[in-house]
């Protein structure tokens, strides 16, 4: 099956700090990643979608200049939390669409939770 | 503005019995209806999906069943097993329109009793 996975699984930093997360489509291509936030017993929420070799489309209220995204490959996006506060505390969640695969395929990764100082 | 929205937020079964979760929806152009399963700490992971020319589809123990002119959907678990006290999650999307953005509805925590 189609696997996702997230580097670091969990990342603990100090406030004003930027911290980088990674998603990767290990078994196939993908040329849409998707960002979410979770809170504690909360519901997705979508951050941004993440084409490769474009620039990435927030949603409202999503600041493009605090949570970087590079999807620089078929495989690989990331994310950058940059100058973290508490608040940005959260679980970060990614997932990919497979390149030709079914459009409404979505296979998600296994979350990173950020715990900012 | 929610645009899914989920209803028991928190239901307790018996092992055995039938979990039911319901969603409705305000956009007629959603087009892709998926429900999520996530257990804590984890990242959600497709259970079943369907489209809106389907009323009713159904895999091993879960089944979605699906209204179009009242724009719901529902999920049900059959046999419910201890095993799957999780949080479910509905979502829909525009995937020709909007290239499979998910809207999820807030999800339920579902607990069963052994």
């Amino acid at each position: 099956g189609a696997v996702v996975s997230q580097h670091p699984s969990r990342v603990i930093c100090k406030s004003g700090t930027s911290v980088k997360i990674e998603c990767r489509s290990l078994d196939f291509q993908a040329t849409t990643m998707f960002w979410y936030r979770q809170f504690p017993k909360q519901s997705l929420m979508l951050m941004a979608t993440s084409n490769e070799g474009s620039k990435a489309t927030y949603e409202q209220g999503v600041e493009k200049d605090k949570f970087l995204i590079n999807h620089a490959s078929l495989t690989l996006s990331t994310l950058t939390v940059t100058s973290a506060h508490p608040e940005d505390s959260s679980f970060y969640i990614c997932s990919a669409s497979p390149a030709g695969g079914a459009q409404d395929t979505q296979y998600f990764g296994p979350g990173t939770r950020l715990t900012v100082l | 503005q929610q645009q899914v929205k989920q209803s028991p937020q928190s239901l307790i079964v018996q092992k055995g019995g039938i979990s039911i979760i319901n969603c409705a929806y305000e956009n007629t152009a959603f087009d892709y209806f998926p429900w999520y399963q996530q257990f804590p700490g984890k990242g959600p992971a497709l259970l079943i999906a369907i489209r809106p020319d389907v009323s009713e589809k159904k895999e091993g123990r879960f089944t979605i069943s699906f209204n179009k002119s009242a724009k719901q959907f529902s999920l049900h678990i059959m046999d419910s097993q201890p095993g799957d006290s999780a949080t479910y999650f509905c979502a829909a999307s525009l995937i020709k329109a909007a290239g499979n953005k998910l809207t999820f509805g807030g999800g339920t925590r579902v607990l069963v009793k052994p």
